[in-house]
């Protein structure tokens, strides 16, 4: 496609719940970043793969929250046992590297 | 960890005003970008500075690298209603401001 897509646009799920939401980046770049963003924040770094690897997860809350890219393009963020401090919107943004990035619209949580 | 300060929180202008926001930071940082975001969508690059003291246009856009690598500021000339939304710097690819939410009255 022509750009980051993700799926789903909204999700709604209970607390307690485990939520997958998924990134399809740019094809063709490398690099694929995980952010979340609460309303009237910027948005909150979470994870960045280069290529199938997690360069750096740092941003990553607490060990509920995990993320794979298992073939370098798809990438799924993972949360278990959410919480309703979890809601928010959810940013994947890819790059080829160095270049700047290029973000989805996100996927808007709402734990209830 | 490293924290941008973006500032204003938020402007309220007349159509045809001329408006700058800047973004400090305690640290150094080797690149600056300006994002601006929609409701509903992602954030959308505006501009990319590279080079300490390098000054870009793009447009009505205009947006500086500061000097000492801590700060830069964008400014937006003669602005229209289309320019309404969440204008965000970012240090670097990990790290956002809080955002400057930019009201344009017609």
């Amino acid at each position: 496609g022509a750009g980051v897509s993700q799926t789903p646009s909204n999700k709604v799920t209970e607390k307690g719940k485990y939520v997958e939401l998924r990134c399809d980046p740019i094809s063709g770049h490398t690099a694929l970043y995980w952010y979340r963003q609460s309303l009237g924040q910027g948005p909150e770094f979470l994870i960045y793969f280069q290529g199938t690897g997690a360069a750096d997860d740092s941003g990553l809350p607490n060990d509920r929250f995990f993320a794979v890219r298992p073939e370098g393009s798809v990438s799924t963020l993972k949360i278990q046992r959410t919480e309703r401090g979890d809601s928010a919107v959810y940013l994947c943004a890819s790059s080829t590297g160095n270049s700047p990035l290029h973000f989805g619209n996100g996927t808007r949580l709402t734990v209830t | 960890g490293q924290q941008l300060n973006q500032s204003p929180q938020s402007m309220f202008i007349q159509e045809g005003e001329d408006v700058s926001m800047n973004c400090t930071s305690s640290s150094i940082f080797n690149t600056w970008l300006w994002y601006k975001q929609d409701p509903g969508e992602g954030p959308v690059l505006l501009i990319a500075l590279y080079k300490a003291g390098e000054l870009t246009s793009n447009g009505r856009l205009t947006a500086q690298f500061g000097i000492t690598r801590k700060d830069s500021f964008l400014n937006i000339s003669a602005s229209i209603p289309s320019d309404v939304g969440i204008y965000f710097c970012a240090g670097q690819p990990m790290r956002f401001g809080a955002g400057t939410r930019l009201t344009v009255k017609p």
